[in-house]
């Protein structure tokens, strides 16, 4: 079974700042790790995704994310925020096993930029 | 680019209605799922399907809950006799195969049970 929990349902920063979204999960097996991005009335975009391999994946829009084991932790982070970040993000985990693959999501964090 | 599809983008209904919710997934994908989100709540993972069957389901994918793939293109969810509580954003996904391990969502249907 796995489990995510995002820390943090809104999280605001100022454009150019840094942006760090947080997310552990707990998995009974080795997981594959996704970021999803939803805008307003839009479907959820593929961000970035950890499977094997280099801990440290980089995504679209300059987003990337680092597998931590130690820590069961896949924090998101980007350098500079862009207004145009300013969206829904869930962080998603599933087992590496073979079978089950329904992503487990967490509850979401609202992304705010400030001008 | 090829996206998922989802029809009608807002259904209301009465309780104890049938209802049928609709995906078009990306041509030549092979694995279908749905999910859900409650206002408010996260994104829960309902069913999965494959090879003109169910792989995979959660608790919450009840006897009131079925999926199809009618003719080849369209993949449904029906549930059977809605109830206040069905009331949510219902995300269709596809993946295309066993090495990939990206599933692309739809844009959502809301159902409003009234």
């Amino acid at each position: 079974a796995q489990s995510v929990t995002q820390l943090g349902s809104h999280v605001s920063v100022s454009e150019g700042a840094l942006v760090l979204l947080r997310c552990n999960y707990s998995s009974s097996v080795p997981p594959y790790l996704f970021w999803y991005v939803q805008y307003p009335n839009q479907g959820l975009q593929l961000l970035l995704k950890y499977t094997t391999g280099a801990t440290l994946v980089k995504g679209i829009n300059g987003f990337e994310a680092e597998f931590k084991k130690s820590e069961t932790s896949f924090h998101l982070t980007k350098p500079s925020a862009h207004m145009s970040d300013a969206a829904e993000y869930f962080c998603a985990v599933r087992g590496s096993g073979g079978g089950a693959d329904g992503l487990t999501f967490g509850k979401g964090t609202h992304l705010i930029i400030q001008p | 680019e090829p996206e998922v599809t989802q029809t009608p983008s807002h259904q209301v209904t009465q309780m104890g209605q049938e209802v049928i919710l609709r995906c078009v997934p990306i041509s030549n994908h092979l694995y279908f799922y749905w999910y859900r989100q409650i206002l408010g709540q996260k994104v829960e993972f309902l069913v999965s399907f494959y090879n003109n069957e169910i792989s995979e389901k959660s608790e919450i994918f009840d006897d009131q809950f079925s999926v199809e793939r009618p003719d080849g293109s369209n993949f449904t969810l029906k549930i059977r006799s809605t109830k206040l509580e069905d009331s949510a954003m219902y995300f269709c996904a596809s993946r295309s195969g066993r090495s990939s391990n990206e599933q692309f969502f739809g844009p959502g249907t809301r159902l409003t049970v009234l």
